[in-house]
């Protein structure tokens, strides 16, 4: 059984720098989500996708981020010019269906922007 | 706009009591309710749902938890706890729409640790 997996696991960048995610789903779900978790927080929403179609945006996700799904499967989440607020964990979900369907998360990638 | 509140940052008990992990949430419309549990460097693994229907839930490693619609209240319980239940507990929300996938808001975690 493959989960859904991100890589990197950890990154370590100097403030300034682009950084990129990967994230591949599980292979039937074509719902794919981004987050961020702060310490003592709950994730937070990003981004989601249906296929390759970005379909929705948190006001969290500055101009900085940008998203990708460019086939339906595999997704990529850049941050360019990387502040120290963005040091987190972002991590990845996908899931089958509707709303409600639950999704099921990645390891997620650790982000320390020093 | 729809929100979760998990009122205790922390809970303990010991081995073989049953425990509770509070959450509230405020949803228009009937919700869809979530309980995740994250281990320590592991991503978030689903307990179990509330989507209609019966009140109780039951999901993964015995746990069930109660919906309570006049309350808006969806706490996870298990009868008996185990010291392998230490982890971190997060409650989640969707309002359900046409569109039908809305994003997931989670509540802000409750540490669970169970004393052998």
């Amino acid at each position: 059984d493959t989960g859904v997996s991100q890589d990197p696991r950890h990154k370590i960048t100097k403030r300034g720098q682009n950084v990129t995610f990967r994230c591949d789903p599980i292979s039937e779900h074509n719902r794919l989500y981004w987050y961020r978790q702060t310490l003592g927080q709950g994730p937070e929403f990003l981004t989601y996708f249906q296929n390759e179609a970005q379909l929705e945006k948190s006001r969290l996700l500055s101009d900085r981020f940008s998203a990708e799904r460019p086939k339906g499967s595999f997704s990529t989440l850049e941050i360019q010019r990387t502040e120290q607020g963005d040091s987190a964990m972002y991590l990845c979900a996908s899931s089958h269906g509707t709303g409600a369907y639950e999704q099921y998360f990645g390891p997620g990638t650790r982000l320390t922007v020093t | 706009a729809q929100s979760v509140a998990q009122p205790e940052d922390q809970v303990n008990v010991a081995e073989g009591n049953p425990l509770t992990v509070k959450c509230t949430y405020s949803v228009s419309g009937n919700p869809y309710l979530f309980w995740y549990v994250q281990y320590p460097n592991r991503g978030l693994q689903f307990l179990l749902k509330y989507i209609t229907g019966d009140n109780l839930v039951k999901g993964s490693y015995g746990f069930e938890a109660e919906f309570n619609k006049s309350q808006t209240s969806f706490h996870l319980k298990k009868p008996s706890a185990l010291v392998s239940d230490s982890a971190l507990y997060f409650c989640a929300v969707r309002a359900p729409r046409n569109s039908g996938n809305t994003p997931l808001v989670f509540g802000k975690g409750t540490r669970l640790s169970v004393i052998a």
